[in-house]
């Protein structure tokens, strides 16, 4: 049963347009989420996490939205760049479960120069 | 600051023998996760070692084992091997105090024939 889901496999944006990547989860015991960066042949690489306190963080031209009711994130890139091309992994903890995280699918981006 | 390793980085083994691979967290981190990651299934929680201690585990067989040593270095085994065992198998590593942001290695690529 996949408690995370991103429902786009892929995703082509212009570059310096906004990249706009989603995920939805079913547990409402998750409080805690993540998103990561995956390059080929390499390991996932943290870009930003939000908690379930607050419903938007920012990190340079990183945004995370969060809708509690709707049980929604979405990850906002502006200005997208070539160099975001990557396969994005979104994931979600129940703080009491300590570091037992759950991914969803992943969602590959491509920006176009 | 030395990032996660993980060692073997490619491995081919055959159906029926028994695979251990390591990870060493980045210093000062307690808590190490193994994950699999198998086309379209994303990433999937194997366990979670914090202080020598198998904090969480997800779904999978008791042919999966883990330790963690002293210093944090986390070993995982694989016994009986299957073919679906086939995998790219990462580890990631935090402060574990908390829920807190993962830092993923380049993990290993397992292939069973």
């Amino acid at each position: 049963d996949q408690q995370v889901k991103q429902n786009s496999p892929s995703l082509s944006v212009q570059e310096g347009r906004i990249s706009i990547l989603n995920c939805d989860y079913t547990n409402s015991m998750f409080d805690y989420f993540l998103w990561y960066k995956k390059y080929p042949a390499e390991g996932p690489t943290f870009l930003i996490s939000i908690s379930s306190i607050k419903d938007k963080n920012e990190d340079g031209r990183f945004t995370v939205f969060l809708n509690k009711s709707a049980k929604h994130l979405s990850l906002h890139i502006v200005p997208s760049q070539p160099g975001d091309s990557a396969v994005y992994f979104c994931a979600a903890s129940a703080r009491n479960t300590g570091n037992q995280f759950y991914f969803g699918t992943g969602t590959s981006l491509t920006v176009i120069p | 600051k030395a990032g996660v390793t993980q060692t073997p980085r490619y491995l081919i083994k055959t159906r029926g023998q028994q695979v251990t691979l390591s990870c060493s967290p980045i210093s000062g981190h307690r808590s190490v996760s193994w994950y699999q990651q198998t086309p379209g299934q994303g990433l999937q929680f194997l366990f979670e070692y914090f202080s020598e201690t198998q904090r969480n585990k997800g779904n999978f067989p008791g042919r999966f084992s883990g330790r963690q040593f002293s210093n944090s270095r986390s070993e995982m085994n694989v016994s009986t091997l299957e073919l679906g065992d086939s995998a790219l198998y990462l580890c990631a590593s935090s402060r574990g105090d908390r829920v807190d942001e993962q830092y993923f290695g380049p993990g290993t690529r397992l292939t069973v024939t």
